[in-house]
């Protein structure tokens, strides 16, 4: 079984689209995670969810928006995408009280925007 | 002063030698400290967590100098497998806050 997955794996649209990401953990972990990894390979942290609370929410623009149904699910919705949102998208999920605060990653969304 | 710095490389190493690389970190009060690997194409995984007395795992060593603000990787007798990029992760604050991945020392064992 799958730890972390996400879907779509590759997504191809055009600027100006609105287009959603979505994750699913089947670790019961409390934590899930969005990053972006530029073309630089620049991993940089988006957002965290605990127990459906936003703890960590950096400084992305506001047409990210990250949406979690259950603790099990968070889902990244892009509104009005733009060529700089090309990147790789990767969902993760930890324990937030365990003490190694490992993170499990999925496979990545490969975004490009057109 | 940027928060977590890695010499992106790569590294050009011949199978079987000694690799080592550093990562440094700006905030003294950083606690936990790990390396990860990332695969081309593909996801991070957790390497190892990185203890203030050093730790062993196989072929892997890393260690954390606290005064200097640094953790180490070495890699002994390399294998071809161990090319990929390696990202230091250091974590300031309690829980999920303050979690900074390098940018990554990408690795590359020659046979």
């Amino acid at each position: 079984d799958t730890a972390v997955s996400q879907t779509p794996k590759y997504l191809v649209t055009q600027m100006g689209n609105d287009k959603s990401i979505k994750c699913e953990q089947n670790l019961g972990h409390d934590t899930m995670y969005w990053y972006k990894q530029d073309s630089k390979k620049f991993l940089k942290i988006m957002f965290s969810y605990n127990n459906k609370e936003l703890i960590i929410n950096e400084t992305v623009p506001n047409r990210f928006s990250p949406k979690s149904p259950d603790k099990a699910h968070l889902n990244l919705h892009i509104n009005s995408l733009e060529l700089g949102d090309s990147a790789v998208y990767f969902c993760a999920s930890s324990q937030y009280s365990g003490p190694s605060y490992e993170q499990y990653f999925g496979p990545g969304t490969r975004l490009t925007v057109t | 002063r940027k928060e977590v710095e890695q010499d992106p490389g790569p590294f050009n190493v011949p199978e079987g030698a000694t690799v080592a690389f550093n990562c440094t970190y700006s905030n003294s009060a950083s606690q936990s400290f790990f390396w990860y690997r990332q695969d081309c194409r593909k996801e991070p995984k957790l390497l190892m967590s990185v203890y203030s007395s050093g730790n062993e795992d196989g072929r892997f060593t890393a260690q954390l100098n606290r005064a200097s603000q640094y953790i180490s990787l070495l890699i002994r007798d390399s294998k071809l497998s161990d090319s990929a990029t390696y990202l230091c992760v250091v974590i300031s604050g309690g829980g999920a806050d303050g979690l900074t991945f390098g940018k990554g020392t990408h690795l590359i064992i020659q046979p």
